[in-house]
């Protein structure tokens, strides 16, 4: 069991769709959480960084964490085509040493 | 947020020749500097941890007698592919922890922009 999974999509959707965006993991000692945005040919862009459980809004996108279940989510409200890219999550424990555990990343394809 | 830059962008090679890639941060310090490399259509795939003043830390299967890095200073991390070949060929890419300026650790990482290395 790998320990943080990702759905690897694709996922397609209409432009101002919301779009959800979800990962799961086995650690529970993870305590940072980040969603990371990556277009084609491109470096990863850090979205939302969040600590421990909650949630977190920055401008049309919510990141939410949920510790007791190991489930994390990224949400988009009124999508873009220009959000089309590779959303990966990652996360890292104190305990770990800091090593950031990525998730194989989800395409998604916003349609106009 | 903070911003790495990663050289070259492109590279093309011929087989046996080495290349070095360059990561900087440049507005912050970053005791700790990773490369990764990507395939098409897949995450990314860690290599190598680099520290600051001290050897790198490779991952099991990645040759580190083939990957040489170099991390000479607090902003500065560079990756040398020794005698490539065409499988070397690929999108590396290198990302680089904030220290914090209070010594605490920040767990945001910021990536530079890529090198795709074509070897012929």
């Amino acid at each position: 069991q790998k320990e943080v999974e990702q759905d690897p999509g694709p996922l397609s959707v209409p432009e101002g769709a919301i779009v959800s965006l979800n990962c799961t993991y086995s650690n529970s000692a993870f305590q940072y959480f980040m969603w990371y945005r990556q277009y084609s040919r491109k470096g990863p862009e850090l979205l939302m960084y969040t600590y421990s459980s909650g949630n977190k809004e920055d401008g049309r996108f919510t990141a939410q964490v949920d510790k007791s279940s190991k489930y994390i989510s990224l949400f988009i409200r009124d999508s873009q085509p220009s959000d089309s890219a590779t959303y990966l999550c990652a996360m890292s424990a104190r305990t770990g040493g800091f090593k950031t555990i990525f998730g194989a990343g989800t395409r998604l394809f916003v349609k106009a | 947020g903070a911003v790495v830059s990663q050289h070259p962008s492109w590279v093309i090679c011929k087989s046996g020749t080495s290349v070095k890639i360059e990561c900087r941060s440049l507005d912050f310090q970053a005791t700790t500097m990773f490369w990764y490399r990507q395939f098409p259509k897949q995450s990314l795939m860690l290599m190598a941890t680099s520290n600051e003043g001290s050897k790198a830390t490779y991952e099991q299967g990645v040759e580190k007698d083939k990957f040489l890095i170099n991390h000479a200073s607090l902003t500065l991390s560079t990756l040398t592919v020794t005698s490539a070949h065409p499988e070397d060929s690929s999108f590396y890419i290198c990302s680089a922890r904030d220290s914090g300026g209070s010594g605490q650790p920040n767990e945001k990482l910021f990536f530079g922009s890529g090198t795709q290395l074509s070897v012929l």
